[in-house]
């Protein structure tokens, strides 16, 4: 039982170019999220999924695009990224519920020169 | 503007003696409140939470209290531990629409355990 997973773990892009940040789950959890953290900040949501098929967009969605194909993946990409991307970003998912616990991956380290 | 605010960037603690992190909301929507706790170059733990129909809730050595009225929690850790230097994260959880329940965190603060 490997939680929730992040593939990569640190990435190097040049502004620009594109790249796509997978997340997996193996708990059968509905909602997944992708949030972003930034130094001295705390963590703010990018976009979300209430379930297969679906997703949101958060507080902070522009630049990023995401797609649920897979109950149990959640993917996020950058179609050009830019500079104001370097951030490490956190995959979370949980059950459905006002209770809610989210259970948050490792985090992938992204830095946009 | 901040929702959920985190006022202490830091806070150093003697090993063995009470722990207090504070945290202040504005959004009276917030109905679950959650604290995780953050190492290092890994992801957010869930540490515990309460219910916005409670004040208090307590798990080992981990207490949190809610003080609606003030829209006011704190998590207190006694006694504390070196194990504990981490950075904690206040959460709060309100019904965004669509059957979705969103968290909204605070900035952190980072607990520094000496032992």
């Amino acid at each position: 039982n490997a939680g929730v997973t992040q593939t990569p773990k640190f990435r190097v892009l040049k502004t620009g170019q594109s790249m796509t940040l997978l997340c997996a789950q193996d708990m059968n959890h509905e909602y997944m999220y992708w949030y972003r953290q930034d130094p001295g900040m705390g963590l703010r949501l990018i976009h979300y999924s209430v379930g297969e098929g679906t997703t949101a967009k958060g507080e902070v969605p522009d630049g990023y695009n995401v797609s649920r194909l897979k109950k149990q993946n959640f993917l996020l990409g950058l179609e050009s990224a830019a500079p104001s991307q370097t951030s490490v970003y956190f995959c979370a998912s949980t059950r459905s519920g006002i209770y809610n616990e989210q259970f948050f991956g490792p985090g992938t380290r992204l830095t946009v020169l | 503007d901040q929702q959920v605010k985190q006022n202490s960037p830091s806070l150093s603690v003697q090993e063995g003696r009470i722990s207090i992190l504070n945290c202040d909301y504005t959004n009276s929507m917030f109905d679950y409140f959650l604290w995780y706790k953050k190492y290092p170059a890994e992801g957010p733990t869930f540490l515990i939470s309460i219910s916005s129909i409670k004040d208090k809730n307590e798990d080992g050595r981990f207490t949190v209290f809610l003080n609606k009225s003030a829209k006011h929690l704190s998590l207190h850790i006694v006694p504390s531990q070196p194990g504990d230097s981490a950075v904690y994260f206040c959460a709060a959880s309100a019904y965004s629409g669509a059957g979705s329940y969103q968290l909204t965190f605070g900035k952190g603060t980072k607990l520094s355990v000496i032992p």
